[in-house]
């Protein structure tokens, strides 16, 4: 069972935006900004989309984007593309002693 | 542009020892301040964070593996390694290498990965 909980699926038509919550506690998500969102298609290793809750690496789209309420992050997804299906995980620094915590994956279909 | 690329056996026995090496190329494994992780996604499942180096050797490890887990780095190959002892079916998994550069809780570099198969 993963430490940050998120919904298995989500799933929007082209051009529609899709948000994916990831929640955690205190001691995770709520306790540090360091709250980061990747991107995995099938077969290939996760890519970095977000970082610090709302900050994107270079060449991520503006198409998405993040952020934080309490023990709750959240990933959005404006104007899906057909590129967009993949799953996506949330993690979260968790402190000197666990380090870093995973969500169980969302898999976002775009219909 | 920064690459790892992890290798070594696809296939391990049951209660032996997984090893694995991971190499950094693009730029020097001890230029910046970074950690070097491992991570692992069994089949159709999440991830999982194995452990980490600094290239100055200090370590951190997941607390559900750390009795079994050792990384080390070594700074004149631009590599560093996994060993996972005592290995059973349930480490059967992708495990892939990633750069945490310090002070932001993410990944921006991962290896392509590499499956890891433990049975007899």
């Amino acid at each position: 069972q993963s430490a940050l909980t998120q919904p298995p699926s989500a799933s929007g038509s082209p051009g529609q935006s899709v948000t994916i919550s990831c929640t955690g506690t205190g001691s995770d998500v709520g306790g540090y900004s360091y709250v980061s969102w990747y991107q995995q298609h099938p077969g290939k290793a996760p890519k970095l989309i977000i970082y610090e809750v709302r900050k994107r690496p270079s060449g991520v789209p503006d198409r998405f984007s993040g952020s934080k309420s309490g023990n709750t992050a959240s990933l959005t997804v404006s104007g899906l593309q057909a590129e967009d299906e993949a799953d996506y995980y949330c993690s979260s620094y968790a402190g000197s002693n666990t380090f870093v915590v995973f969500g169980g994956g969302t898999k976002l279909t775009v219909l | 542009q920064v690459q790892l690329q992890e290798s070594g056996p696809g296939l391990v026995k049951p209660s032996q020892t997984l090893s694995l090496t991971c190499t950094v190329s693009g730029g020097s494994i001890s230029s910046g301040s970074y950690y070097w992780s491992w991570i692992r996604q069994p089949a159709g499942k999440g991830l999982e964070w194995i452990g980490r180096i600094s290239t100055s050797g200090s370590t951190n490890y997941n607390s559900s593996l750390k009795s079994r887990v050792t990384i080390s780095v070594d700074t004149s190959t631009n590599q560093f390694s996994l060993n996972l002892s005592s290995v059973t079916a349930t480490d059967t998994a992708v495990y892939y290498c990633a750069r945490w550069p310090t002070g932001t809780g993410s990944f921006d570099y991962w290896g392509q990965g590499t499956l890891v198969t433990v049975s007899s």
